[in-house]
């Protein structure tokens, strides 16, 4: 079956100390891996999109990794307006674009 | 630039009342279009997806239904809802075979059954 499983559920960093958030999966046949930030109450916010193992992009303070098991999201120097829940989810290659989320990690940055 | 509406922002309605969420799409043709349901504690659960009009695929038997009416316009019913109803409902769209960009994402409904 595949899963996609985000840990820790919950992390506490104070501002400026670093981090990271991981994902794992277990799939056959990954197309991509999303991650998304989700502030309360509102729709996930698209951030990146990764391909294939070794790929890499950069927004801001935020940086994702992709191996051929797991992302890694590392915050560098955070700040509390990245105070937020951050959703990994992973698309399958062949047929529909079904694409399965994990259940996010619920980010709080304190000043 | 592309934008989604949905509406309401939240909803209380009682055990057995029908309901009805509106899902708009601007800016784009031939959509993909998806409902998804979010619990507490839980990740985004695929309700139903619509790769064109008149086309609804459902991932989970359940107490509700989606109609795609138009290009872009996603509609979820029940007829009658239940306790188990409640949760935070989104609808999100992607370019038609291609969700390589990732889904947007309206803001979603807070539904409350009592």
């Amino acid at each position: 079956e595949d899963q996609v499983t985000q840990s820790p559920e919950a992390l506490r960093l104070q501002e400026g100390e670093s981090s990271s958030l991981n994902c794992s999966y277990t799939v056959s046949g990954l197309r991509g891996l999303f991650w998304y930030r989700q502030d309360p109450g509102k729709g996930p916010e698209f951030l990146f999109t990764l391909y294939s193992a070794g790929e890499e992009k950069e927004k801001e303070r935020l940086k994702a990794t992709l191996t051929k098991k797991e992302s890694f999201l590392h915050i560098t120097a955070p700040k509390p307006e990245d105070s937020a829940t951050y959703l990994c989810a992973v698309q399958l290659s062949g047929g529909y674009q079904k694409v399965t989320f994990g259940t996010g990690t619920k980010l709080q940055v304190i000043p | 630039s592309q934008t989604i509406h949905q509406w309401p922002a939240t909803l209380v309605q009682p055990v057995g009342s029908p309901l009805s969420l509106e899902c708009t799409v601007e800016g784009t043709s031939n959509p993909n279009l998806y409902w998804y349901r979010q619990a507490a504690g839980r990740g985004l659960q695929l309700l139903f997806y619509s790769v064109g009009i008149g086309q609804i695929s459902s991932e989970v038997p359940q107490n509700l239904s989606a109609s795609r009416p138009q290009d872009r316009q996603f509609i979820l019913s029940s007829k009658k809802l239940l306790l188990s109803d409640s949760g935070f409902y989104l609808c999100a769209w992607s370019v038609s075979a291609k969700a390589n960009y990732g889904y947007t994402f309206g803001s979603g409904t807070r539904l409350t059954v009592v």
